[in-house]
């Protein structure tokens, strides 16, 4: 069965301090991942996308890694700001054509506290 | 600047009502999607559509119905609303590319519709 899980389910930081958030999935074959920043009573925000050639893409204070053998990404956030509280999710491609369909995690929320 | 709009952003309707939530982009793309979205839990697809006068149901159930006449418009409408549809539904297209390699789309969402039936 083809899954994304993500953990911690919630997250709290102070203000400055650097965070690491995880997602494992089993989705087959795979394509590309994604991650997204949601704010409370947002969409979802695209961060990065990265297919399986790429083990690390940047976008500002946000790093996301991936490790296609073990099938594992993470989202690092450094000197974390009041900004960055919203749930955070992975999203995973199963494939590269137009029929590619996506799975969603649930979720971490991440609060970022002064 | 937000290229996917919906409206209404939140709208409180009694049972049995007949609603249409709107999705508009301005960015050509022919891939549009609607997600179904409760409090922790992960995005739903309940319908898609690839281009103009196609459309399709997607993995979750859903008693609604989608339309796409034009490229930038995907509208969706319930007929007669229950308190089991109450929910945040989020509209998205995708298009454009954030890697070389094929199915890299990136997905855009609106901001999203809080539908809440009594």
């Amino acid at each position: 069965k083809n899954q994304v899980e993500q953990s911690p389910q919630s997250l709290i930081i102070l203000e400055g301090k650097n965070c690491t958030l995880q997602c494992n999935y089993t989705v087959s074959p795979f394509s590309n991942l994604r991650w997204y920043k949601q704010d409370t009573g947002r969409g979802p925000v695209s961060l990065t996308i990265m297919t399986f050639s790429e083990n690390t893409k940047s976008n500002g204070r946000y790093t996301a890694t991936l490790d296609a053998d073990t099938k594992q990404s993470s989202l690092h956030i450094t000197a974390s700001q009041l900004s960055d509280s919203a749930s955070y999710i992975c999203v995973v491609s199963d494939r590269g054509s137009t029929l590619g369909r996506l799975y969603f995690g649930r979720g971490t929320q991440l609060t970022v506290w002064p | 600047e937000a290229d996917i709009y919906q409206t209404p952003r939140y709208l409180v309707i009694g049972t049995g009502k007949k609603i249409t939530l709107e999705c508009s982009q301005t960015m050509g793309h022919d891939k549009m999607y609607w997600y179904q979205q409760d409090p922790g839990m992960e995005l739903h697809l309940i319908h898609y559509s690839y281009g103009v006068n196609s459309t399709e149901k997607g993995d979750l159930s859903s008693e609604s119905t989608v339309s796409r006449i034009r490229t930038e418009h995907f509208p969706l409408t319930l007929e007669s609303a229950r308190p089991s549809h109450t929910s945040q539904y989020l509209c998205a297209s995708e298009g454009g590319r954030q890697s070389e390699l094929p199915g890299a789309n990136v997905l855009t969402f609106g901001a999203g519709s809080r539908l809440t039936v009594l």
